[in-house]
């Protein structure tokens, strides 16, 4: 397996700009999650899904912030305008629940530096 | 509500010493616990996970983690740290429930170690 896609690995913008980030997870996972990693803040749960449907969505910071899942196999992250505290590294993780562990695993992250 | 507490930002080795890196819980269901892995840029990577089969838990490279629900207690250790042990850990707990398929996390801890 291909394990969780996303893109682009880096991306460097401009105050006010949109940004979109994008994931392909696990085939056959019906959990998707999106993660934001500061130095400080930790890592924090912004939004996750279930079946395409967002299931709790309390982690975004602000109305900037939109991620949508059209389909199984690919979902967005959205921010516009951005800001430069919007500077992360954003993950994305997926997960089966048939196996009932809840474990989820992660894309290798979008570092995004908003300028 | 669950949470976990990670005792130590930071714990620094020498190579070929014991580690332990120490994880309490909070949970009002059994839980599922997990230890994940962060090398430098890069994604959280499964180092184990216990889901009640038995409370020592054996994990990738060496680590181990033992569940002791009297101390609410799943702190990780391996016997004798390598270099490459050299990494961000997370402990995470799932939240169960109406919250399934969702993973509280710690806020990590930087293991070190030195020659």
């Amino acid at each position: 397996d291909a394990g969780v896609i996303q893109s682009p690995r880096h991306e460097v913008t401009e105050m006010g700009q949109e940004v979109t980030l994008r994931c392909k997870p696990i085939s056959g996972h019906d959990y998707l999650f999106w993660y934001r990693q500061t130095m400080m803040r930790g890592l924090e749960l912004l939004i996750y899904f279930n079946n395409n449907v967002p299931i709790d969505d309390s982690g975004m910071p602000e109305d900037r912030f939109s991620a949508k899942m059209p389909n199984a196999s690919f979902s967005t992250l959205k921010i516009q305008p951005s800001e430069p505290r919007d500077s992360a590294v954003y993950f994305c993780a997926s997960s089966f629940s048939g196996v009932n562990t809840d474990t989820q695993y992660f894309g290798p992250g979008t570092r995004l530096t908003v300028l | 509500a669950q949470s976990v507490t990670q005792l130590g930002s930071h714990v620094s080795v020498s190579e070929g010493a014991l580690v332990l890196l120490r994880c309490n819980y909070s949970s009002s269901v059994p839980p599922y616990l997990f230890w994940y892995v962060q090398y430098p840029n890069q994604g959280l990577q499964l180092l184990l996970k216990y889901t009640s089969a038995a409370t020592l838990v054996k994990g990738i490279n060496g680590f181990e983690a033992e569940f002791k629900k009297s101390e609410t207690s799943f702190h990780l250790t391996k016997p004798s740290a390598h270099m490459s042990d050299a990494a961000e850990y997370f402990c995470a707990v799932s939240a169960g429930g109406t919250s399934y398929g969702k993973l509280t996390f710690g806020q990590g801890t930087i293991l070190t170690v030195h020659p």
